[in-house]
């Protein structure tokens, strides 16, 4: 099983500042999820990395893949009371491997 | 499209007692994979069934089964209930034959169990 290992764990921060999270492994993916949990629901895809060295966008939200292709970084610029929630990374292999998330707090 | 829908959503059992639970896939989605979310755990992987076979299976008891119909709607059944059961089960579908190999899961909105 490849490990996923998230940091940090909980970050509560104030409407309009910045956020990055974690996700780390000793082993190389072929590729990286990043998903969205709300109170209640079940994860959403927000999106995949693929390539080492990718930067892809999403509105407010930068993810990037690492060179190696063993860790990924997710940025909220700005962040609004709307981006709580839990954010988990996860690495497909036969199975999709999940990290154990990072649980963002946006105060207003 | 609809998006992938779970029943019940929420269940309340006792110890012994056993659970079936009920998983609609996307329209045209023919992989379903099951998960347990729990605070401790986090999300596991239970199983994944494609065209009515299960394709993989995670370290769960034998407890835990479940089963794939023609029209790849999915149920999964918790037999001889645990309190370490209560969970939030997740059931995913994907379309594997859609040319993406990501393993790009879309979530139902979970099934709450809590065993007394």
């Amino acid at each position: 099983t490849q490990l996923l290992e998230q940091s940090p764990q909980f970050l509560s921060i104030q409407e309009g500042e910045n956020l990055t999270v974690y996700c780390n492994s000793s082993s190389v993916f072929s590729s990286l999820q990043w998903y969205r949990q709300e109170p209640g629901e079940g994860p959403v895809l927000l999106v995949t990395v693929v390539t080492g060295g990718e930067v892809k966008k999403l509105k407010r939200l930068t993810f990037q893949f690492g060179d190696a292709r063993k860790d990924s970084s997710l940025h909220i610029t700005a962040a609004q009371p709307g981006d709580t929630g839990l954010y988990l990374c996860a690495g497909p292999s036969y199975k999709l491997s999940f990290g154990a998330g990072t649980t963002v707090t946006v105060r207003a | 499209k609809a998006g992938v829908t779970q029943t019940p959503r929420y269940l309340i059992k006792t110890r012994g007692q056993q659970v079936t639970l009920s998983c609609s896939p996307i329209s045209g989605h023919r992989s379903v994979s099951w998960y347990q979310q729990t605070p401790g755990q986090g999300l596991q992987f239970l199983f994944e069934y494609f065209s009515e076979t299960q394709r993989n299976k995670g370290n769960f008891p034998g407890r835990f089964s479940g089963r794939q119909f023609s029209n790849s709607r999915s149920e999964m059944n918790v037999s001889t209930l645990e309190l370490g059961d209560s969970a939030l089960y997740l059931c995913a579908s994907n379309d594997p034959l859609s040319g993406r190999n990501y393993n790009e899961q879309f979530f139902g909105p979970g099934t709450r169990l809590t065993v007394l």
